[in-house]
């Protein structure tokens, strides 16, 4: 079945520090993918997404490119800042039956001033 | 945007009582929610799928019988953990399929804590 696994956290940067979290998926055929944040208290909310292989999906100041050679859809930020601490998720969506979301575990991320 | 309003945030129940939580979409109209289940530290397991006015369609391993769904409308559908027990703690958390590929919104989560 499809899956979505993503870099095991909690991650704690100070601010201004460069942002990697990784993300490869398993998956039948190219489905979509997509980055989810979640703020404390508060639901997801869809940060940036991708549709097709090599799509770049960016908002933020974040990043992350559809690559389909590793079946992979990293997030990157240049530089962080404390309003980034979060909760991010990786998710695919699955392109038969009900359009699905498979998400990884997600990834609890602390930036410090 | 599509707001999706996720009631109760917080619920405390005791066990073999049942606790109803409620999806209400307020500008939109959602024909297909997703119930999901997140364990701490684990990521978000889908539940089931409902489609307004039929049945739901629950993943593998989850009890129908004990996660009633009901989505009667196209704005309000709601799980109630039937007969609760401390194992069903969990964060359960609701989201609408937006139209026309525009994805999905989320409702901000239920905390249940069965004592």
């Amino acid at each position: 079945g499809n899956s979505v696994t993503q870099m095991e956290g909690p991650v704690t940067l100070s601010e201004e520090a460069f942002l990697t979290i990784n993300c490869t998926y398993t998956a039948t055929g190219y489905p979509s993918l997509f980055w989810y944040v979640q703020y404390p208290g508060e639901g997801l909310q869809l940060l940036l997404k991708a549709t097709k292989a090599d799509d770049k999906g960016s908002n933020k100041g974040f990043e992350a490119t559809y690559r389909k050679e590793t079946t992979s859809f990293h997030l990157e930020k240049g530089s962080v800042q404390v309003s980034d601490s979060a909760v991010y998720f990786c998710a695919l969506r699955e392109i038969q039956g009900a359009q699905k979301l498979v998400f990884g575990q997600g990834t609890r991320l602390t930036i410090n001033p | 945007g599509a707001v999706v309003s996720q009631h109760p945030s917080r619920v405390i129940c005791k066990s073999g009582t049942s606790v109803k939580i409620e999806c209400r979409s307020l500008d939109f109209q959602a024909t297909t929610m997703f119930w999901y289940r997140q364990f701490p530290k684990k990521s978000l397991m889908l539940m089931a799928t409902s489609n307004e006015g039929s049945k739901a369609t629950y993943e593998q391993g989850v009890e129908k019988d004990k996660f009633l769904i009901n989505h009667a409308s196209l704005t309000l559908s709601t799980l109630t953990v039937t007969s609760a027990h401390p194992e069903d703690s969990s964060f359960y958390i609701c989201s609408a399929l937006l139209g026309g590929g525009a994805g999905y919104t989320f409702g901000s989560g239920t905390r249940l804590t069965v004592v």
